[in-house]
């Protein structure tokens, strides 16, 4: 398996524009999550999906970002409009289960975000 | 506040040194996992720990989860330039699931 793909890579944007990020986790996986990493804060939960269906969306910062998983095999993150404080490398990862020994998290690369 | 406390924050040694990183909480975790993150890459598993006062090793480093299942260190023997990254602990408590603060690992040639 390829492991946990994301694009793009690098992503720099203008304030105020539409940002969509993409995900493909591994296949098999029931579980994804969507992380921000800042050197303040440092890992952070957005949101995570179990088979698709959006399970908790408590650490979505406000109405600006949200998360769609359409299929077993794809997930979208988006920033509409963006801000330069939304600059963070963000992470989607997946997972057998949740929690629990199975529930390790398999972390894609990651796509580092500069909104100026 | 993060339920998951590691120290120390950074670290800065010289190739061959020993270190120890702790990662601690007021709560019980019923495991914990060691991730290490290199600069521009995802965290990646280390490994896990799931009984109170377990010992694991691989290679240089020896992984223990405390008695009372709240704390573990990481402590590599030897370090290479290879070890350097952000070492983050992480598990469940109730039904969530939590990463620690992390500490940076910079082993200097």
């Amino acid at each position: 398996d390829a492991g946990v793909i994301q694009s793009p890579r690098h992503e720099v944007t203008e304030m105020g524009q539409e940002v969509t990020l993409r995900c493909k986790p591994i296949s098999g996986h029931d579980y994804l999550f969507w992380y921000r990493q800042t050197m303040m804060r440092g890992l952070e939960l957005l949101i995570y999906f179990n088979n698709n269906v959006p399970i908790d969306d408590s650490g979505m910062p406000e109405d600006r970002f949200s998360a769609k998983m359409p299929n077993a095999s794809f997930s979208t993150l988006k920033i509409q409009p963006s801000e330069p404080r939304d600059s963070a490398v963000y992470f989607c990862a997946s997972s057998l289960t949740g929690l629990g020994l199975a529930g390790s998290r398999f972390f894609g690369p990651g796509t580092r975000l500069t909104v100026l | 506040t993060q339920l998951l406390e590691q120290s120390p924050q950074f670290l800065s040694i010289q190739e061959g040194e020993n270190l120890t990183v702790y990662c601690n909480s007021s709560s019980v975790f019923s495991s914990l996992q060691w991730y290490r993150q290199e600069p521009g890459e995802g965290p990646v598993l280390l490994v896990t720990v799931v009984t109170g006062g377990e010992v694991k090793k691989l290679k240089r480093l020896t992984f223990q989860f405390g008695d009372a299942r709240k704390d573990s260190s990481l402590h590599i023997t030897a370090a290479q330039p290879g070890d350097t990254g952000l070492y983050l602990c992480a598990g469940p408590s109730g039904n969530q699931f939590y990463f620690g603060t992390g500490t940076s690992l910079t082993v200097i040639p």
